[in-house]
């Protein structure tokens, strides 16, 4: 059972380069979610998609777009990384709001040099 | 007031103690709470809901007061595996979730 899978898992940049971490989901899941956890600041959104064809931004959109390819597929994208992106992201998805249960990839750990 | 707030911790305690985590929220308007846990380096996983009624799985217990907008999770006879990060989630807009930072618990032999 795949559930949420990430890719990469991990990836160095340069400062200024550009990257999309891919995530897909085989649950049908209607809404997904991209994270970012840093050392001391917990789990941070920065963009989800509560169903096909929308997205919205979380708390910390800043520096990042998002694509929700189809049903399955949501990719974030660092246009011009900076060595604050430094992070673990964490896809995400979710049946519904109500059951609350979210089901996490295993992070993409990106460093930004 | 920030949106959901946690002690980080670390609690330590013995295997076999009783402890209790609190986190509370801002947004009175949220009607979904949650519990996960985290290990070190690792997803987060759902633990349990946290019903108006409060609610038990084992030894764990949550329990919702709306009044204070507060959540609690009581972890009874502690085992060396429940060792983890204990994070509290909170309906945010939208259908978005909202993570307090985590509380850490290290149960020791």
């Amino acid at each position: 059972n795949a559930g949420v899978t990430q890719t990469p898992k991990f990836q160095v940049l340069k400062t200024g380069q550009s990257m999309t971490l891919q995530c897909a989901q085989d649950m049908n899941h209607n809404s997904m979610y991209w994270y970012r956890q840093d050392p001391g600041m917990g789990l941070r959104l920065i963009y989800y998609s509560a169903s096909e064809g929308t997205t919205d931004k979380g708390e910390v959109p800043n520096g990042y777009n998002v694509s929700r390819l189809n049903k399955r597929e949501f990719s974030l994208r660092l246009e011009s990384a900076a060595p604050s992106q430094t992070s673990v992201y964490f896809c995400a998805s979710s049946d519904s709001r109500n059951t609350g249960e979210l089901f996490f990839g295993e992070g993409s750990r990106l460093t930004v040099l | 007031r920030k949106e959901v707030e946690q002690d980080p911790g670390p609690f330590n305690v013995p295997e076999g103690a009783t402890v209790a985590f609190n986190c509370t929220y801002s947004n009175s308007a949220s009607q979904s709470f949650f519990w996960y846990r985290q290990d070190c380096r690792k997803e987060p996983k759902l633990l349990m809901s946290v019903y108006s009624s409060g609610n038990e799985d084992g030894r764990f217990t949550a329990q919702l007061n709306r009044a204070s907008q507060y959540i609690s999770l009581l972890i009874r006879d502690s085992k060396l595996s429940d060792s983890a990060t204990y994070l509290c989630v909170v309906e945010g807009q939208g259908f978005s979730f909202i993570f307090g930072k985590g509380t850490r618990l290290l149960v020791k032999p």
